[in-house]
């Protein structure tokens, strides 16, 4: 079990450029989950996946924002026309089915200048 | 909807002495509770959850939390805390299987061990 991972780690940015951020969960987890945290703060629902399906959307995330699973595999996160508001850590979790454990990764933490 | 709220941003302990942190949840049904705990650069790690069987919750490294329905709360402890536990500790509260399970996480504890 090599566990979640993300990359990349740290990704800094200048205001107004595109990012993407990839996720790769643990294999046999059909759900796929990403959360953003500020600094100080605890770690807020942006979306998640079923398979390749995504199921929900939260208000935090703008038109900016896009997300996939392909192939129900691994998730990119895309953020359009960078802010300095999106900077914070970006972290992916997964999980079975049920109600599961959800198993996160390292994160991505995001600086946007 | 589901809420969590802990009581304390701050908590500073000494070595060896026990270590309390305080949440409180606020849910529309039965919740699915957990205590994570975040060290400096490092993921979220799983220190225990609550899924309505035993309401006292044993997890790893020594900690424990107790689920009490009549006082909304899923305090964690430990009895003796040692330098390793300083870090960063989220109450969270799962959402309805139905709804993916989302989670919502409190706005953590920072937990400081003196010598």
């Amino acid at each position: 079990d090599t566990g979640v991972s993300q990359n990349p780690r740290h990704k800094i940015t200048k205001r107004g450029q595109n990012v993407t951020f990839r996720c790769d969960p643990i294999s046999e987890h059909n759900r796929l989950y990403w959360y953003r945290q500020t600094l100080g703060q605890g770690p807020e629902f942006l979306t998640y996946f079923q398979n390749e399906a995504q199921l929900e959307k939260s208000r935090l995330l703008s038109d900016r924002f896009s997300a996939e699973r392909p192939k129900g595999s691994f998730s990119t996160l895309e953020i359009q026309r960078t802010e300095q508001g999106d900077s914070a850590m970006y972290l992916c979790a997964s999980s079975l089915s049920g109600p599961a454990t959800q198993y996160f990764g390292p994160g991505t933490r995001l600086l946007v200048l | 909807a589901q809420s969590v709220t802990q009581l304390d941003s701050h908590v500073s302990v000494s070595e060896g002495t026990p270590v309390l942190l305080r949440c409180n949840y606020s849910s529309s049904y039965s919740p699915s509770l957990f205590w994570y705990v975040q060290h400096p650069n490092k993921g979220l790690q799983l220190l225990l959850k609550y899924t309505s069987a035993a309401t006292l919750v044993k997890g790893i490294n020594g900690f424990e939390a107790e689920f009490k329905k009549s006082e909304t709360s899923f305090h964690l402890t430990k009895p003796s805390a040692h330098m390793s536990d300083a870090a960063e500790y989220f109450c969270v509260v799962s959402g309805l299987e139905a709804a993916g399970n989302k989670l919502t996480f409190g706005g953590g504890t920072r937990v400081l061990v003196k010598p």
